[in-house]
C-alpha cells in the first residue's frame, strides 16, 4: 500500500529565511510518481511540481527545488528566501503506476511566513 | 478561463437533507475525480471516472453517488446528509491515461457544512 508522511505538522519562519519542508514516501511499485501542491488560505490546490521514479535530478524554479532522493524514498521541498505570500499549506502527494492515477497524499505541513 | 469549476463554493444545509455538487472541466481531460479534505486538512480520494465511466470508488458511504453526464462533467450527490459529511469537497481533472501518474488540476473546492 502507498504512504506519504509529512511529519512537520506546522513551520513558522521569518521572511528571507530558507526552509524545507520534507517527505518521505513508501511504495512497492517500481515506477511511481510524486507531487507537490500548494494549498494558500483561500483554499485552492495549486500543482508545483510531478516527479517519475525514473528521474532523480533535483529541480529548481525559482526559489523553489526540490530534492528527490530514492534511497531516502524522500522528496524534500524548499523555498529559499521564503516571502510572506509563500504561507500556506502543502502537500506532497504519490501515485503508483498501477493505481490509476490515484493520489495518496500527506498530511500537510502547514508554512506561516511571518515578516 | 476557469479550467476545473465547481458549483456551489459554499453549501450549508440541515441533516438529512439531499445536495448536489457540480464539476465541469474545459481542459479536455477525460478523467475526474472527487476528493473530501476533512477537518484536519486530510485529502482522500473518493471517485475517479475516465470518459463517463468509473474507474475508481473508495470505501465510501452509498449515500454518495458520482454521476458523469459526459467527459467534461462530473457531478456528485449526496442523500441523507450528515453532521460527518461536513467537509471540503474537490473536484480534479487529469489527462486521462490510465496508466497513471498523471497531474490532476483541482478545483477551488466546495465548503459543505451539515448542521
Amino acid at each position: 500500500a502507498q504512504k506519504v508522511t509529512q511529519a512537520q505538522t506546522e513551520i513558522s519562519v521569518v521572511e528571507k529565511e530558507d526552509v524545507t519542508l520534507d517527505c518521505v514516501y513508501e511504495t512497492r511499485d517500481t515506477t511511481y510518481y510524486l507531487f507537490w501542491y500548494k494549498q494558500p488560505p483561500s483554499g485552492e490546490l495549486v500543482f508545483l511540481i510531478r516527479r517519475n521514479s525514473f528521474d532523480e535530478q533535483n529541480e529548481i524554479s525559482g526559489r523553489y527545488s526540490w530534492n528527490f532522493q530514492k534511497s531516502t524514498s524522500s522528496f524534500n521541498f524548499t523555498i529559499t528566501a521564503s516571502q510572506v505570500v509563500d504561507s500556506a499549506v502543502y502537500f506532497c502527494a504519490l501515485s503508483e503506476g498501477t493505481s490509476g492515477s490515484r493520489l495518496t497524499f500527506g498530511e500537510g505541513t502547514q508554512l506561516t511566513v511571518n515578516p | 478561463d476557469t479550467a476545473v469549476s465547481q458549483t456551489p463554493k459554499y453549501l450549508v444545509t440541515q441533516m438529512g437533507n439531499d445536495k448536489s455538487i457540480k464539476c465541469e472541466q474545459n481542459l479536455g481531460h477525460d478523467t475526474m475525480y472527487w476528493y473530501k479534505q476533512d477537518s484536519k486538512k486530510f485529502l482522500k480520494i473518493m471517485f475517479s471516472y475516465n470518459n463517463k465511466e468509473l474507474i475508481i470508488n473508495e470505501t465510501v458511504p452509498n449515500r454518495f453517488s458520482p454521476k458523469s453526464p459526459d467527459k467534461a462533467h462530473l457531478n456528485l450527490h449526496i442523500n441523507s446528509l450528515e453532521l460527518g459529511d461536513s467537509a471540503v469537497y474537490f473536484c480534479a481533472s487529469s489527462p486521462g491515461r490510465l496508466a497513471g501518474g498523471e497531474t490532476q488540476y483541482f478545483g477551488p473546492g466546495t465548503r459543505l457544512l451539515v448542521l
